[in-house]
C-alpha cells in the first residue's frame, strides 16, 4: 500500500523561505519511471501543480514559479523535499505530494495516490 | 500551458439519476504514438485529498465503483456518474498530463437535489 504524508511549518512569514517534506513508503524512488510530485490548493479553488522529481533525478517545475521553488529526493530516507522562497499571503494554501506511477523510459502519468495534504498559512 | 474547461460549475441531482461533466482541453491532448489521451479525473470530498477515479480518459481505476466512466477524445472528455448514491457529493476535476503543466479544470460540484 503506498502512502504518502506532507510535514511542515504551519505559519510563515512573507519573504521567508518554505521547507515542506514528503514522507512516503509503500513505493521506492529509484524504481525506474516512479516520480512524486508536489500540488498546492488555495481555499475553494482548483490544485495547482508545482513541481515533480522522477526516479532519475529528472525534475520539471511549474513555469511561473520556477525561479522560487526547488524538489529534491532523498531515496534512503524515503523522502522528497520543495522548498518555496520568497513566500507571500498568496501561497497560503495545502500543499499535496502525490506519487506518480510510470513505466520505463517513459514520461508523463497521472498522480495516485495523494497524502492527506498540509495547510500552510503565510502571514505575518 | 493547456487550459482545462469543465463545464457546468456545478450541478444538482436527485439519487439514483445520471450525472454529466464535461472537460474541454485548449489543445489536443491525444498522443498519436500510443492514441491513448493524456486525461485523468479525481473526486474530491470535503476536507480530503483528490482521489484519482479515471486515467487515460477511460480506464477506471481499481476499487472504483463502475457507476463512474469516463470517454471522449482528443480536447473534449465526460465524465459520467450513473445512478448517483449520496456518497458521490463531491468536486470533481479534470487534470490533463499531457504536458508539463498537468493542468486542472475548475472543478464541478455534485450536488443532491
Amino acid at each position: 500500500q503506498i502512502t504518502l504524508k506532507e510535514s511542515g511549518p504551519t505559519l510563515v512569514k512573507p519573504t521567508q523561505t518554505l521547507t515542506l517534506t514528503c514522507t512516503f513508503s509503500g513505493f521506492s524512488l529509484s524504481t525506474s519511471g516512479v516520480g512524486v510530485g508536489w500540488f498546492r490548493q488555495p481555499p475553494g479553488k482548483a490544485p495547482e501543480w508545482l513541481a515533480l522529481i522522477y526516479w532519475d533525478d529528472d525534475i520539471r517545475y511549474s513555469a511561473s514559479l520556477r525561479s522560487r521553488l526547488t524538489i529534491t529526493k532523498d531515496t534512503s530516507k524515503d523522502q522528497v523535499v520543495l522548498t518555496m522562497t520568497n513566500v507571500d499571503p498568496v501561497d497560503t494554501a495545502t500543499y499535496y505530494c502525490a506519487h506518480m506511477p510510470g513505466a520505463p523510459n517513459a514520461r508523463g502519468y497521472w498522480f495516485d495516490p495523494w497524502g492527506p495534504g498540509f495547510l500552510v498559512t503565510v502571514s505575518s | 500551458d493547456i487550459v482545462m474547461t469543465q463545464s457546468p460549475d456545478s450541478l444538482a441531482v436527485s439519487l439514483g439519476e445520471t450525472a454529466t461533466i464535461n472537460c474541454k482541453s485548449s489543445h489536443s491532448i491525444l498522443y498519436s504514438a500510443n492514441n491513448k489521451n493524456y486525461l485523468s479525473w479525481y473526486q474530491q470530498k470535503p476536507g480530503q485529498s483528490p482521489k484519482l477515479l479515471i486515467y487515460w480518459a477511460s480506464t477506471r481505476e481499481s476499487g472504483v465503483p463502475d457507476r463512474f466512466g469516463g470517454s471522449g477524445a482528443g480536447t473534449d472528455f465526460t465524465l459520467t456518474i450513473s445512478s448517483v448514491q449520496a456518497e458521490d457529493v463531491a468536486i470533481y476535476y479534470c487534470q490533463q498530463y499531457y504536458s508539463t503543466s498537468y493542468t486542472f479544470g475548475q472543478g464541478t460540484k455534485l450536488e443532491m437535489k
